[in-house]
């Protein structure tokens, strides 16, 4: 079936450093892909999304690209913030919407 | 634009008592999501509705879980009764419509424990 692969955390990084957060999937057809965050005492919200393959989804300085050759969906960041420490999951849609699932999720600390 | 409202945000009760959790959509949202998000885990679809209707609820332990959506708006999801691996944060999510692009808004979640 349909599943996210998320690359493990924690993840610790200076302020200024580059973030890249590895996501790959499994999916049958063409899913819909997104990354969503969880900051400390929050719920999940969307962070970004992309919908085809080769789209680049953008929002906050992070970027994602959808990449059907390698099923990938990356996050990547030029230079975190401390306020972007939070807990970052991939997930994805399938063409249907009738089914969700989530990576495990990746714990990003960022200190200053 | 208020957003999903859930409560209680807390619980804790003994194993074998009965637990209930209120999840109240952004306005105009038809689709509804109960998860379950154990620790260090992503969020697990336990139900999703559609207006009232119940469209998916494969993942649902329906010999002690229960859930409603009367009158397609709010939401409730019951555990009678809880066990210990029970506890976890009990998230809601609402959505336009289950179109795959659709942008699901997740409300606080309700952390239960199990004792």
């Amino acid at each position: 079936g349909d599943s996210v692969t998320q690359m493990e955390g924690p993840v610790t990084l200076s302020e200024e450093a580059f973030l890249t957060i590895n996501c790959t999937y499994t999916a049958t057809g063409y899913p819909s892909l997104f990354w969503y965050v969880q900051y400390p005492g929050e719920g999940l919200q969307l962070l970004l999304k992309a919908t085809k393959a080769d789209d680049k989804g953008s929002n906050k300085g992070f970027e994602a690209t959808y990449r059907k050759e390698t099923t990938s969906f990356h996050l990547e960041k030029g230079s975190v913030q401390v306020s972007d420490s939070a807990v970052y999951f991939c997930a994805l849609s399938d063409p249907t919407g009738n089914q969700f699932y989530f990576g495990t999720g990746t714990s990003l600390t960022v200190i200053p | 634009e208020a957003g999903v409202v859930q409560s209680p945000r807390y619980k804790i009760i003994e194993k074998k008592q009965p637990v209930a959790f209120w999840c109240n959509p952004i306005s105009g949202h038809n689709t509804l999501y109960w998860y379950l998000q154990n620790l260090g885990q992503g969020p697990e679809l336990l139900i999703r509705y559609e207006n009232e209707e119940a469209v998916d609820d494969s993942q649902l332990p329906k010999d002690r879980f229960s859930a409603e959506r009367l009158k397609g708006v709010d939401s409730t999801l019951k555990i009678q009764p809880a066990e210990l691996g029970d506890s976890a944060v009990y998230l809601c999510a609402s959505s336009l419509g289950s179109e795959t692009y659709n942008e699901q808004f997740f409300g606080p979640g309700t952390r239960l424990t199990v004792l």
